[in-house]
């Protein structure tokens, strides 16, 4: 098993560029997250999936959009990404249903926006 | 507003030594909180949650209500516990602190 498995693991941006990052597990989670950890920050969530077809904001969400394309994949759009928005995503998943208690992480993607 | 804070960045211990990793909320709510380990090379894993009342790789967790506390303690720390650990309060969303990097020296 891969477990959660993202993709790309580093980016560089330009400011206003778009792009999607994208998560897939074949741990049959039903919840899925995404968080973004800033330095001196924990890790802070931006939008969760508590089950297929169900997303739901996070703490953090304005600047991105997800979808939950199925049960294994959950990806995270940057539309125009900002300076700010520069860190490293992590995405996560559990069995559990609404739960908001991720068990297993992804490796992250370090994303820099010029 | 709920937050974690886990006070210390580093911490160092010796192989054999009792081992304690702080960690204080702040909630108005009924808590929910959790342990979180990231090994070196390893990837961010659920270590224990309080509600299980479980001892995970000799670690265990009290939730101390009046001290808004949940310290993560083991008696005899080894090499193989050196990792980053964090701390996550479930309120609404999980909020995680800030980690603290524990190296157990041999």
């Amino acid at each position: 098993n891969a477990g959660v498995t993202q993709t790309p693991k580093f980016q560089v941006l330009k400011t206003g560029q778009s792009m999607t990052l994208q998560c897939a597990q074949d741990m049959n989670h039903n919840s899925m997250y995404w968080y973004r950890q800033d330095p001196g920050m924990g890790l802070r969530l931006i939008y969760y999936s508590a089950s297929e077809g169900t997303t739901d904001k996070g703490e953090v969400p304005n600047g991105y959009n997800v979808s939950r394309l199925n049960k294994r994949e959950f990806s995270l759009r940057l539309e125009s990404a900002a300076p700010s928005q520069t860190s490293v995503y992590f995405c996560a998943g559990s069995r559990d249903f609404y739960s908001n208690q991720p068990q297993h992480f992804g490796d992250g993607t370090r994303l820099s926006i010029l | 507003a709920q937050r974690v804070t886990q006070p210390e960045k580093l911490l160092s211990v010796f192989k054999g030594a009792p081992v304690e990793l702080k960690c204080n909320y702040s909630y108005s709510g009924s808590p929910e909180l959790f342990w979180y380990v990231q090994y070196s090379r390893q990837r961010l894993q659920l270590l224990l949650r309080h509600i299980s009342r479980e001892s995970i790789k000799g670690f265990t967790a009290d939730l101390n209500k009046g001290e808004t506390s949940f310290h993560l303690k083991k008696p005899f720390a080894q090499e193989e516990d050196s990792a980053m650990y964090y701390c996550a309060l479930q309120a609404n969303n999980l909020f995680f602190g800030t980690g603290t990097r524990l190296t157990v020296i041999p």
